[in-house]
């Protein structure tokens, strides 16, 4: 088990840029979250996928950001057209969900800085 | 709605000695679990500890525990013989009503250890 793990570990683009974060969860986990936490904040959700589906998105989550996992297996989330505002680390989490309560186990985020 | 305080911005404790970090919850959701992540300068969310509302008795993981006071709405951390490496920012979380991996997280306490 080598844990949530994500990739990069820090973008910096400029401004009107297309990026994108890839997440590799745990692998028996069927749950995976993606979260923002912006400079002295707590994270705050995005989305989450059960398997492949995507369940919710939050109202945070502009039309320019878009999330995937295909096969239920590693995500992407894909930012296009940058602003200076999405600078943020970007959060992925995963867990295994039975219908109990629910652990996440976040990796080392994406820390994105938009110029 | 719910919502997390942690009313503490930052704390500085002696190496060796026990500190506590505070967290204040609101929920209207009857059964519901607490969280504290551990985040330090690496970035990643290091889950540290769970209290179930419906437990019997305070969880402890280590040299953390939770001082789980139900009628108060508080699920304070106790951290005991501080460590250099317990040096972080510390996040308590809960879960949005019925909505396990959908946490909500508090400001969180940035925890210094002194040598």
């Amino acid at each position: 088990d080598t844990g949530v793990s994500q990739d990069p570990r820090h973008k910096i683009t400029k401004r009107g840029q297309n990026v994108t974060f890839r997440c590799d969860p745990i692998s028996e986990h069927n749950r995976l979250y993606w979260y923002r936490q912006t400079l002295g904040q707590g994270p705050e959700f995005l989305t989450y996928f059960q398997n492949e589906a995507q369940l919710e998105k939050s109202r945070l989550l502009s039309d320019r950001f878009s999330a995937e996992r295909p096969k239920g297996s590693f995500s992407t989330l894909e930012i296009q057209r940058t602003e200076q505002g999405d600078s943020a680390m970007y959060l992925c989490a995963s867990s295994y969900f039975s219908g109990g309560g629910e652990k996440l186990f976040f990796g080392s985020g994406t820390q994105l800085s938009v110029l | 709605a719910q919502k997390i305080t942690q009313t503490q911005p930052g704390m500085f404790v002696q190496e060796k000695e026990a500190v506590t970090l505070d967290c204040t919850y609101d929920t209207s959701d009857p059964s519901y679990g607490l969280f504290w992540y551990k985040q330090p300068s690496s970035g990643e969310m290091i889950f540290l500890i769970y209290q179930g509302s419906y437990d019997q008795q305070n969880a402890t993981e280590g040299r953390y525990s939770l001082n789980f006071q139900k009628a108060r709405k508080s699920a304070n951390l106790v951290i005991s013989a501080s460590q250099l490496g317990d040096s972080a920012m510390y996040f308590c979380a809960i879960p949005r009503y019925n909505q396990g991996g959908k946490l909500i997280f508090g400001q969180g306490t940035e925890l210094s250890v002194k040598p």
